[in-house]
């Protein structure tokens, strides 16, 4: 099976741009999509498909992938953006299993 | 309001079996993909299987020919039917409704989990 591959721990100073990249072989055939999560709650949907955002996401929120890397990129961090990110798709070389990122934990200085 | 609630959760002891409920509202379950996802204490994420509209189901190894996902349509919920449960599976479970496509201009596919319940605890431990 495939795996996705993220650093585990990434900061940014309050204000600035941050980029939490995924890597893994299934991504040069899958649009990763990324979760916030912050400590005990739920995840929740930030980015899916090419580079979209549900509602109610800000739009300091984006996604691109080259190759097989996917990144999520917060273009002026605030604090409420501290929290644990993770990337998902389809394992492309297991029919049917879906497989998630080890999880990027975001410091906001 | 699109909602999803899981309950079931709790303690049992190894070798033991639990059954998770996630009922829907504000959409319909069945013409959906509908997954289960878990996450051990301070771990990350890990998928736990997928239920599809057509009714076929697929699991993550760790728990294959142990869990069984289903739905009631009449009820509108979901399922996940756990037995022979390890100390390893000790983890809140959430389910999700899944999303994937194809996008023909770019040649590329997308899957993604749009709506997430809160989640149930399940503590295996003698």
């Amino acid at each position: 099976s495939s795996e996705l591959t993220q650093d585990p721990a990434v900061s940014v100073a309050l204000g600035q741009t941050v980029r939490i990249t995924c890597q893994g072989d299934s991504l040069r055939s899958y649009y990763a999509s990324w979760y916030q999560q912050k400590p005990g709650q739920a995840p929740v949907l930030v980015i899916y498909g090419k580079n979209n955002r549900p509602s109610g996401i800000p739009d300091r929120f984006s996604g691109s992938s080259s190759g097989n890397t996917a990144s999520l990129t917060i273009t002026g961090a605030q604090a409420e953006d501290e929290a644990d990110y993770y990337c998902n798709s389809r394992d492309s070389t297991a029919n049917h299993l879906v497989i998630f990122g080890g999880g990027t934990k975001l410091t906001v200085l | 309001e699109v909602q999803l609630v899981e309950s079931g959760g709790g303690l049992v002891q190894p070798g033991g079996s639990l059954r998770l409920s996630c009922a829907a509202s504000g959409f319909t379950v069945s013409p959906n993909y509908m997954s289960w996802v878990r996450q051990a204490p301070g771990k990350g994420l890990e998928w736990v299987s997928v239920i599809y509209s057509g009714g076929s189901t697929y699991y993550a190894d760790s728990v294959k020919g142990r869990f069984t996902i289903s739905r009631d349509n009449s009820k509108n919920t979901l399922y996940l039917q756990m037995n022979s449960l390890r100390a390893e599976d000790t983890a809140v479970y959430y389910c999700a409704r899944d999303k994937e496509g194809y996008y023909g201009d770019y040649d590329y596919y997308y899957y993604y989990m749009d709506v997430w319940g809160k989640g149930t605890t399940v503590t295996v431990s003698s």
